[in-house]
């Protein structure tokens, strides 16, 4: 139990467009899920925090009208890159919580979306 | 805000050897202390976690460790597999946010 899918796994799009990822817990209730961003050989970054219904709390220096997050139900939430630009090309990877749930402390990851914007 | 330092950024181990991976953390109100295994392409997977009131837990191969006091975990691998190789993150947690460490490249050779 406990899958967190992400589609699509890649995307390449041109300069200018904007590419939407979404995020699915598959069997669990997720009131709260994360974006992370990761560059290669480095750690995860923490973008966002949604909780299901309400506005997203993002993190210092990342730009929320550039990355818009809705988290509209339990069990999906979608990160829009909008205006993408090469430097925003990376690895996207969501997560989900249940707090209400026996495992609320578990942090459950998608597989991620690769980004390449031309 | 919560800082998490981990070491070594690369191990190289022998089949059937052991494999340690160490992180510390700066703020003492930190409880939860999950471990995740990457590989390549794909999302974090957790293997082990501690909350702050244990000090150790093993799950087969795979043992955490952590000293509250000197603000420290541990992840121990026991009887090292090639399909060990992955990049290992840790973190540590409080009031539902997570801090990553680095990553550890783990290399098991055969």
């Amino acid at each position: 139990g406990a899958v967190v899918s992400q589609h699509p796994s890649w995307v390449i799009c041109k300069s200018g467009t904007s590419v939407k990822i979404e995020c699915r817990s598959l069997d669990f209730q997720a009131t709260t899920m994360f974006w992370y961003r990761q560059f290669p050989k480095q750690s995860l970054m923490l973008m966002a925090t949604s909780n299901e219904g309400s506005k997203a709390t993002y993190e210092q220096g990342v730009e929320k009208d550039k990355f818009l997050i809705n988290h509209a139900s339990l069990t999906l939430s979608t990160l829009t890159v909008t205006s993408a630009h090469p430097e925003d090309s990376s690895f996207y990877i969501c997560s989900a919580r249940d707090p209400s749930s026996g495992r609320g402390s578990e942090q459950f990851f998608g597989p991620g979306t690769r980004l390449t914007v031309l | 805000g919560e800082n998490v330092e981990q070491h070594p950024s690369t191990l190289s181990v022998q089949e059937g050897d052991s494999a340690v991976i160490k992180c510390t953390y700066s703020d003492s109100a930190s409880n939860y202390f999950p471990w995740y295994k990457q590989e390549l392409g794909k999302g974090p997977q957790l293997i082990i976690d501690i909350r702050s009131n244990v000090g150790e837990k093993k799950d087969q191969r795979i043992a955490v460790t952590l000293n509250k006091t000197a603000k420290h975990f541990s992840l121990h691998i026991t009887e090292t597999q090639p399909e060990d190789s992955a990049v290992y993150f840790c973190a540590a947690r409080y009031a539902g946010k997570s801090t990553f460490g680095d990553g550890t490249t783990l290399t098991v050779k055969p």
